[in-house]
């Protein structure tokens, strides 16, 4: 009955593969996103998403991709693997009212990404 | 450009003691503030959430304020216990697009028994 869950927790790669990461939630939130934690252990987000706009901080590389098969689900896509891109990613969701303002966000166990 | 600040980065207390974690944010214009826990290796928890019209939030031991003309919020934790010890994080939802959070770099909470 975990509210979101993410696969896999750990992530092992060489430099150059592509990979993803896959998030789910059962909450029924509208809106999801993706945050990365460096080293330093600093969050910051990547991606929001809801099934009207993609929303993406603009100092994320293009070779990271959200995708959606549907309302419950956002992965994340990254090609052509670097070394700056080990930390931890974490999903999350939140519902937001329209109108109003938003609601708490709800985050996933995290995804350790370790690229040799 | 939002930035949010936590201090102290790290702070050690034995068991029983009140304390305060600080939380500063550059720009008022928010529509809330999150506080988070962390522990290791584990993803986050939502403590608190309050709303920029909102002065303070209470959840148990935990009591969290709002100044939002000064930009700052604080999380007072009362009577700490070994349990508490964990990283906190708090989290701003500004005036952008997306309902995306800005983070601060957390403090780093231990109570010793």
């Amino acid at each position: 009955d975990t509210a979101v869950s993410q696969t896999p927790k750990y992530l092992v790669t060489q430099m150059g593969n592509d990979k993803s990461i896959k998030c789910e939630q059962n909450l029924g939130h509208d809106t999801m996103y993706w945050y990365k934690q460096d080293s330093k252990k600093f969050l910051k987000i990547m991606f929001s998403y809801n099934n009207k706009e993609l929303i993406i901080n603009e100092t994320v590389p293009n070779r990271f991709s959200p995708k959606s098969p549907d309302k419950a689900h956002l992965n994340l896509h990254i090609n052509s693997l670097e070394l700056g891109d080990s930390a931890v990613y974490f999903c999350a969701s939140s519902q937001v009212p329209s109108g109003r303002p938003s609601d708490t966000q709800y985050f996933g166990p995290g995804t350790r990404l370790t690229v040799l | 450009k939002q930035e949010v600040t936590q201090i102290p980065a790290a702070l050690s207390v034995p068991e029983g003691e009140n304390l305060v974690l600080n939380c500063s944010f550059t720009d008022s214009a928010i529509y809330n503030l999150q506080w988070f826990r962390q522990d290791p290796g584990k993803g986050l928890t939502s403590l608190l959430l309050i709303q920029s019209s909102q002065r303070e939030q209470t959840s148990g031991r935990l009591n969290a304020s709002l100044d939002k003309s000064s930009g700052r919020s604080t999380l007072y934790i009362a009577a700490s216990q070994p349990g508490d010890s964990a990283t906190y994080l708090c989290a701003v939802r500004g005036n952008n697009a997306g309902n995306m959070l800005t983070f601060g770099g957390g403090t780093r909470l231990m109570v010793k028994p």
